[in-house]
């Protein structure tokens, strides 16, 4: 079956501008992730969404980034006025219902540039 | 909080010769996962081993095994007869089931190189 999407693949954008990022997780995973990977910082987890629970937001640098997702399914990362630190790949992983730990499928990645 | 660090940044292997990575980790949590992840150009993270932490025997997945000394807290990754596919970053991580949401924490990552 199909994967974890994402897109765009890659998204350059200039400094000020806002920008949304997609996810597509796995079909009837109710659990899905958002993760950035910079250079500086490495592999960061910014927040959590499971079924209709409210989302764990714990990981979000600024109240410039937030993430919504509706229907339980797509999600989107909105970044606003973006800055030069925000220059990462953003990951999203999708997981079944947690019972207990299950693996978590990661998307390909959106690369984003901010000049 | 919980850490990992991956103390090699960069390592080189022969084709068909074993190497290994090493990951330790800082928690006071005492039901947890490790993982070891592979990411390779593409950007796929893909899940290579998996260890949790009531298990004493070390996990394997055909050319891949841990060494999981928990006292010590090191969880190290040995590839043997290492493939030109092999060539990834790799990022040890943890998650544990106090939170809830069974996020990761990964390390800066190890990139290795499989030599023709």
């Amino acid at each position: 079956g199909a994967g974890v999407s994402q897109s765009p693949s890659n998204k350059v954008t200039e400094k000020g501008k806002d920008v949304e990022l997609r996810c597509d997780p796995i079909s009837g995973h109710t659990a899905l992730y958002w993760y950035r990977q910079s250079l500086g910082q490495g592999l960061e987890f910014l927040i959590y969404f499971q079924g209709n629970s409210a989302p764990d937001k714990s990981g979000l640098p600024s109240d410039r980034f937030s993430a919504e997702r509706t229907g339980g399914s797509v999600s989107t990362l909105t970044i606003q006025r973006t800055q030069q630190e925000d220059s990462a790949v953003y990951l999203c992983a999708s997981t079944a219902l947690l019972a207990t730990y299950n693996e978590q499928f990661f998307g390909p990645g959106t690369r984003l540039t901010v000049l | 909080a919980q850490t990992v660090t991956q103390s090699q940044p960069e390592m080189s292997v022969q084709e068909a010769e074993t190497v290994t990575l090493s990951c330790t980790y800082d928690t006071s949590e005492s039901n947890y996962y490790l993982f070891w992840y592979k990411q390779p150009p593409s950007r796929q993270m893909i899940l290579v081993i998996r260890q949790e932490a009531y298990k004493q025997q070390n996990a394997t997945e055909n050319r891949f095994s841990v060494n999981f000394q928990k006292a010590a807290k090191s969880f190290s990754l040995k590839i043997s007869d290492s493939q030109l596919g092999d060539t990834a970053m790799y990022f040890c991580a943890f998650t544990y089931s106090g939170a809830g949401s069974y996020q990761l924490t990964f390390g800066k990552g190890t990139k290795l190189s499989v030599i023709p």
